[in-house]
């Protein structure tokens, strides 16, 4: 298995332009979630999903789209880049229950300028 | 507001000492514990987690978690340190029953094992 996997690696954004983040997993887990790790913030919670077609908001949605179509892919959106969404980002996943071990992908690095 | 706090930014430790790294939670209720451990340029690792029962948790690489309801603290030891510790260490919770999936995390402590 591959695990949870993220692309890009690296991006570099300017101010106002939309772009997509892709994570997928290959464990057939049910739940999936996103997270931004900033200096000094640990990890906070953007958007997360239990379930094909299934979405929630997490602690900082805002400036963020999520969906959730298939089991195994769950994107995140930027509509409209700001400097402030420079981060870098996991994307993780989960079996199926809360207590369960979370799974993370290697990580995104964006820079919005 | 619910949180988790890591009081250290940085903790120092010998190598062969033991080492702990301090984690207080301000949740409602009896959550699930977790430590989580990041190397460099990666995506964070489980280290262990705190379901129920024995409030003494044992995870990989040697490490081990203490629960302490009364004091609401999930701290991180390991015997004896190694350089290969060196990484950055962060606690999480969830609240249980709370149906949801909002994890929430600490800041996070860096661990600096010294030869």
């Amino acid at each position: 298995n591959a695990g949870v996997t993220q692309t890009p690696k690296f991006q570099v954004l300017k101010t106002g332009q939309s772009m997509t983040l892709q994570c997928a997993q290959d464990m057939n887990h049910e739940y999936m979630s996103w997270y931004r790790q900033d200096p000094g913030m640990g990890l906070r919670l953007i958007h997360y999903s239990v379930g094909a077609g299934i979405t929630d908001q997490g602690e900082v949605p805002n400036g963020y789209n999520v969906s959730r179509s298939t089991t195994e892919d769950f994107p995140l959106r930027l509509l409209s880049a700001a400097p402030s969404q420079t981060s870098v980002y996991f994307c993780a996943s989960t079996p199926g229950r809360v207590y369960e071990t979370q799974y993370f992908g290697p990580g995104t690095r964006l820079l919005v300028l | 507001a619910q949180s988790v706090a890591q009081p250290e930014d940085q903790v120092n430790v010998a190598e062969g000492n033991p080492l702990t790294v301090k984690c207080t939670y301000s949740v409602s209720g009896n959550p699930y514990l977790f430590w989580y451990v990041q190397y460099p340029n990666r995506g964070l690792q489980f280290l262990l987690k705190y379901i129920t029962g024995d409030n003494l948790v044992k995870g990989s690489y040697g490490f081990e978690a203490e629960f302490n309801k009364s004091q609401t603290s999930f701290h991180l030891k390991k015997p004896s340190a190694l350089v290969s510790d060196s990484a950055l260490y962060f606690c999480a919770v969830i609240p249980r029953g709370s149906g949801t999936y909002k994890y929430i995390f600490g800041t996070g402590t860096r661990l600096k094992v010294l030869a």
